[in-house]
């Protein structure tokens, strides 16, 4: 089976750009996780969707991001204007639905340097 | 709120002996507990989960991982290491009374098998 992909695997834009990323989750999978994995540290999540609805976007800076998945399949997150701490890989992930036991698949990510 | 806690930035072992990566966690429900593996330039990688049930869980590559409730740990284990098993690891965990709750990464633990 297809795993979760992501487009593009990098890039490099200069602070106050702006920048969108892509993510096709595995066929079926209903719930579709962002995270930003910042170097050294684990992924932290910035928002969740059950199918194209919001279940969690808590730790997502609205001021600055958003992120959509308008027909319930992939999905694209934006950083409007981007800053040098944005610098970081994010990382899209799937998992098949609620509950909460089911494991999550991730894709290669997007590496993000802001210079 | 919940947390994750990996204790070792790193875990040197040598190829054929045993390894133990260390992980504990605080989290208000049930404990639902995850193990990732992430390669370098990749994505993460799924390896085990502690839902419910048996507390020695087994999972890929022969890994596997013991949940201790009254020490709060999910320790990572295998009883040989191999050189393709350096990569960086990360427990995670999420409260498995709450549909939908986020699933926190503690900071991830590098391991390094020497030939």
């Amino acid at each position: 089976e297809a795993g979760v992909a992501q487009s593009p695997r990098y890039k490099i834009i200069e602070k106050r750009q702006s920048v969108a990323f892509w993510c096709n989750p595995i066929s079926g999978h209903a719930t579709l996780y962002w995270y930003q994995q910042i170097l050294g540290q684990g992924p932290k999540l910035l928002i969740q969707f059950q199918n194209n609805g919001v279940v969690d976007d808590s730790q997502l800076p609205k001021d600055r991001f958003s992120a959509e998945r308008l027909k319930g399949v992939d999905s694209t997150l934006k950083i409007q204007p981007a800053k040098l701490e944005d610098s970081a890989v994010y990382l899209c992930a799937s998992s098949l639905s609620f509950p909460s036991g089911y494991e999550q698949y991730f894709g290669p990510g997007t590496r993000l340097t802001v210079t | 709120a919940q947390s994750v806690a990996q204790p070792e930035d790193q875990v040197n072992v040598a190829e054929g002996n045993p390894l133990t990566v260390k992980c504990t966690y605080s989290v208000s429900g049930n404990p639902y507990l995850f193990w990732y593996v992430q390669y370098p330039n990749r994505g993460l990688q799924f390896l085990l989960k502690y839902i419910t049930g048996d507390n020695l869980v087994k999972g890929s590559y022969g890994f596997e991982a013991e949940f201790n409730k009254s020490q709060t740990s999910f320790h990572l284990k295998k009883p040989s290491a191999l050189v393709s098993d350096s990569a960086l690891y990360f427990c995670a965990v999420r409260d498995g009374d709450n549909a939908g709750n986020m699933l926190t990464f503690g900071g991830g633990t590098r391991l390094m098998v020497k030939p």
